[in-house]
């Protein structure tokens, strides 16, 4: 059964800081992976998308590379900002073209001004 | 920019109610999906569609209903609220497989 682990559960950085999320799965038999930021009490704003043939993606500050025969997945965030502050969440398609997704608990992060 | 829209965002009900879970979508996507997550824990799927009048359970199992009678709306329904669903419930709808656009959410308070 397929799982997916993010360390750390909760980061706090200092502004301007460069750094990275991990999610770590069971399975490496997936379709493409998928992080998302979510805010308190809101739903999830996808960031980036990488398809199982892919090795990693970008948009803007944000780096996310896919290792599908190690089981992980990091995303790198740059410069960091306090607006960067949100819970980051991995999500990975195991069905296929069912699109079925299974979440990571996520990573808490807050930046400090 | 996604168009998908849950209403209502927060609702406080007694137990025994029955209550409707609105979620809409503009961008024609044909297949959507319901997830459950409880405060700081991950997201769990409930139901999805990959059509009209195609529904079907997710991997968490459920006490609410879902229809699909429009390709834009996909509602949830639970017919006697208990304070065990008190959760909130994220609607989603997914252009290729494994790319989904969410809702804010629906937070669920039962009493």
């Amino acid at each position: 059964k397929q799982e997916v682990t993010q360390i750390p559960a909760a980061l706090s950085v200092p502004e301007g800081e460069n750094l990275v999320l991990n999610c770590s799965f069971t399975d490496s038999a997936i379709y493409n992976l998928q992080w998302f930021r979510q805010d308190p009490g809101k739903g999830l704003t996808s960031l980036l998308l990488i398809q199982s043939s892919q090795r990693e993606q970008t948009s803007g500050r944000l780096n996310a590379s896919l290792d599908k025969s190690s089981g992980r997945s990091t995303l790198y965030i740059a410069a960091s900002q306090p607006g960067d502050s949100a819970t980051y969440l991995c999500a990975l398609n195991y069905g296929g073209s069912q699109g079925n997704l299974i979440f990571g608990k996520g990573t808490k992060l807050s930046v400090k001004p | 920019e996604a168009d998908i829209y849950q209403t209502p965002r927060y609702l406080v009900i007694g137990t025994g109610k029955k209550i409707t879970l609105e979620c809409s979508q503009t961008m024609g996507h044909d297949k959507m999906y319901w997830y459950q997550q409880d405060p700081g824990m991950e997201l769990h799927l409930i139901h999805y569609s990959y059509g009209v009048n195609s529904t079907e359970k997710g991997d968490l199992s459920s006490e609410s209903t879902v229809s699909r009678i429009r390709t834009e709306h996909f509602p949830l329904t639970l017919e006697s609220a208990r304070p065990s669903h008190t959760s909130q419930y994220l609607c989603a709808s997914s252009p290729s497989p494994g790319e989904l656009f969410f809702g804010e959410g629906s937070r669920l308070t039962v009493l």
